[in-house]
């Protein structure tokens, strides 16, 4: 699976969109992107993924370029319960495990 | 909405004790997961376990640990002898397809 580089941490204003960055450089083109994040010591809360096209729910879009060498997840209206740390992950397509980086821990300020 | 759930919510154990950690899988999902935390640490990944058999496991995953699903809903981890460094958050994931649904966790502390 390839690895990914994330900001350690970022801050966001309440209200405001939150763009986090992901760099996956080595992303081969069977692998998806996912996004997860972790509120303290919860469990992980998937959020989105893609493979090639943007996507968007409830949640979150994601954008992927066009070379697929990275990847930003927006929300975009960050609540201070989106404080979190969120992970950037590549998975291929045939294997079912997640591996956790650092991740980018998001502060949202009031 | 569906949600993976896990009990004991936490755990104390003395050292060399078995323990069971247990796990309600979301239903119709078809793939199994153990992950762990060390405080302060990463997010593990353990052992992954499909059509009753592991399907692929981490080098933490050592003899000392062992999966079921016992009775086609629970999804059990067993650490047979515990030790201090197994004291962890450990989470439970289940999924269909392409994504995986993590639980809230069990709070194992070995003293």
């Amino acid at each position: 699976d390839a690895k990914t580089t994330q900001p350690t941490s970022m801050d966001c204003a309440e209200g405001r969109a939150a763009n986090l960055p992901c760099n996956h450089s080595t992303i081969s083109g069977n692998e998806y992107v996912y996004w997860y994040r972790q509120i303290h010591s919860q469990g992980p809360q998937y959020i989105i993924h893609g493979l090639k096209n943007n996507e968007t729910n409830e949640m979150a879009s994601l954008i992927i370029t066009e070379d697929r060498k990275s990847s930003t997840l927006i929300l975009p209206h960050a609540t201070l319960r989106d404080t979190a740390v969120y992970y950037c992950i590549v998975r291929g397509s045939n294997t079912g495990k997640l591996i956790f980086g650092q991740g980018t821990t998001l502060q949202v300020k009031p | 909405e569906p949600e993976v759930t896990q009990t004991p919510s936490h755990q104390v154990t003395q050292m060399g004790q078995e323990v069971i950690l247990r796990c309600v899988p979301i239903s119709n999902h078809l793939y199994f997961y153990w992950y762990r935390q060390i405080l302060g640490q990463k997010v593990e990944f353990l052992v992954s376990f499909y059509n009753n058999e592991i399907s692929e496991k981490s080098e933490i995953f050592d003899d000392q640990f062992s999966v079921e699903r016992p009775d086609g809903s629970n999804f059990t981890l067993k650490i047979r002898s515990t030790k201090l460094e197994d004291s962890a958050m450990y989470f439970c994931a289940s999924g269909r397809s392409e994504t995986q649904y993590f639980g809230p966790g069990t709070r194992l502390l070995v003293l």
